[in-house]
């Protein structure tokens, strides 16, 4: 059973500061991991999607990497900002999407 | 576009009450479906998911039945709501074909349940 665990839980950041988000998995045959943001209350909003055969990939401030055969995976944002705060999760593809519990980000202003 | 729709956006129950819960999609045809449940402080968790109408497969043993009366339609319902079912459920689809597709899951805007 795949197991995917985010840490921190929470993270508190002033204005302009770089943040990293950790996620990891237990079985490394996954199809694809994605990284979503969750405002509260909302759906999700899917912001990177990185295939099994890729290292990483970036859009704009968020660059996301894989290491598959570790079962890790970072998201990182650059220069954070007041409208990054907002509940990341990681979630891996194999026959089913499985999610982290997220991390919850709040960015100073 | 696609979009995808789901209602109520909140809902408050008795224990014991029937749950009908509906999601739509609009702009794709023959979409994978999905339902997730999101309890507090932890992820989201597949509960039922639909690569056609009338498919149906279940991911986890619970107090909850999943239907697919249209191509575009998924109803999350039961007979007899518990405490426990309380929670933020998810809607989502994904591109035709087998639920190990690829691509990536769209989200629905969610229902929040609470259960007395």
């Amino acid at each position: 059973k795949q197991e995917v665990t985010q840490i921190p839980a929470a993270l508190s950041v002033p204005e302009g500061e770089n943040l990293v988000l950790n996620c990891s998995f237990t079985d490394s045959a996954i199809y694809n991991l994605q990284w979503f943001r969750q405002d509260p209350g909302k759906g999700l909003t899917s912001l990177l999607l990185i295939q099994s055969s890729q290292r990483e990939q970036t859009s704009g401030r968020l660059n996301a990497s894989l290491d598959k055969s570790s079962g890790r995976s970072t998201l990182y944002i650059a220069a954070s900002q007041p409208g990054d705060s907002a509940t990341y999760l990681c979630a891996v593809l194999d026959y089913k999407l499985s999610f982290g519990a997220g991390t919850t980000v709040t960015v100073r202003a | 576009s696609q979009t995808i729709h789901q209602w109520p956006a909140t809902l408050v129950q008795p224990v014991g009450s029937p749950l009908s819960l509906e999601c739509t999609v609009e702009g794709t045809s023959n979409p994978n479906l999905y339902w997730y449940r999101q309890a507090a402080g932890r992820g989201l968790q597949l509960l039922f998911y639909s690569v056609g109408i009338g498919q149906i497969s279940s991911e986890v043993p619970q107090n909850l039945s999943a239907s697919r009366p249209q191509d575009r339609q998924f109803i999350l319902s039961s007979k007899k709501l518990l405490l426990s079912d309380s929670g933020f459920y998810l809607c989502a689809w994904s591109v035709p074909g087998l639920a190990s597709s690829t691509d990536t899951q769209y989200f629905g805007p969610g229902t929040r349940l609470t259960v007395l």
